[in-house]
C-alpha cells in the first residue's frame, strides 16, 4: 500500500529524492514518515510530513539537509537529502500510521 | 543513555512466552507514552505490531494475531511486548517507539531467536 522508487547511487555531495506513492486508500489519512536503516543497523527515524496540509517536521540530524513534500494530485510523497555523504548509505522508508513501504537502498560512493 | 533500551538478544522455546522490554531513559515517564512495536525479519521492511498506551487505548496492527500484546511494568519505567504460543516464524528483529518532544525515537532493537 506503500511504493516507494528504485534503488539509487549517488556521490559524495549529490542529492536523493525518494518517492512514496500510497496505493488503495486515502492519501491524506494519515502522516508519512521516513525512517532509514544502515546495514545491519536499527531504524532511525528522519521526519513527519501532513499529506494534506504539507506541515512537516524532522530530527535535529537532519535540520537543513532534509525536504519532505508531496504531490497529492498523484498521490505520491517524496524525501529529497542534500550533501550525501558515505555515511548517508542505507534503506530508507517511508511510513504511515499502519503500513511501510518496500524500501529504497541508497548508496552513497564516489 | 538513550531514550529507549532494549535487550540485544532473547531466546525462547517454540509454544513459550517471550516478553521483550523497552526501557525509558531515567527522568522519561512510560506512563505518559504510547509505545508502538515493530517486527522486522531479514530482507523486509518492518511491520507495525501494536501500539499500547494502555488498557483503553490500544490499537492491534492489520492482521497481526492476538498472541502479540502490549504492556507497562510502572515498576521497571518500561514498557512490554509479549509474545504468546511461540512459533518460528516469530524469529525476527524487535523495535519499540515512542513519540518524544515531537520526534519519534527507537530503540536499539531486540533479536530473538526461536529454538
Amino acid at each position: 500500500q506503500l511504493v516507494q522508487s528504485g534503488a539509487e547511487v549517488k556521490k559524495p555531495g549529490a542529492s536523493v529524492k525518494v518517492s512514496c506513492r500510497t496505493s488503495g486508500y486515502n492519501f491524506t489519512r494519515y502522516d508519512i514518515n521516513w525512517v532509514r536503516q544502515a546495514t545491519g543497523q536499527g531504524l532511525e527515524w528522519m521526519g513527519w510530513m501532513n499529506p494534506n496540509s504539507g506541515n512537516s517536521g524532522n530530527a535535529q540530524k537532519f535540520q537543513g539537509r532534509l525536504t519532505m513534500t508531496r504531490n497529492s494530485s498523484i498521490n505520491t510523497a517524496y524525501m529529497e537529502l542534500s550533501s550525501l555523504t558515505s555515511e548517508d548509505t542505507a534503506i530508507y522508508y517511508c511510513a504511515d500510521r499502519d503500513f511501510w513501504g518496500q524500501g529504497t537502498h541508497v548508496t552513497v560512493s564516489s | 543513555q538513550g531514550v529507549l533500551t532494549q535487550p540485544s538478544s532473547l531466546s525462547a522455546s517454540p509454544g513459550a512466552s517471550a516478553s521483550l522490554t523497552c526501557t525509558l531513559r531515567s527522568g522519561l515517564n512510560v506512563a505518559t507514552y504510547g509505545m508502538s512495536w515493530y517486527q522486522q525479519k531479514p530482507g523486509s521492511p518492518p511491520r507495525f505490531l501494536l501500539k499500547y498506551k494502555s488498557d483503553s487505548d490500544k490499537r492491534q496492527g492489520s492482521g497481526v494475531p492476538s498472541r502479540f500484546s502490549g504492556s507497562k511494568d510502572a515498576s521497571a519505567n518500561a514498557g512490554i511486548l509479549l509474545i504468546s504460543g511461540l512459533q518460528s516464524e516469530d524469529e525476527a528483529d524487535y523495535y519499540c517507539m515512542i513519540w518524544h518532544n515531537s520526534a519519534a525515537v527507537f530503540g536499539g532493537g531486540t533479536q530473538l531467536t526461536v529454538l
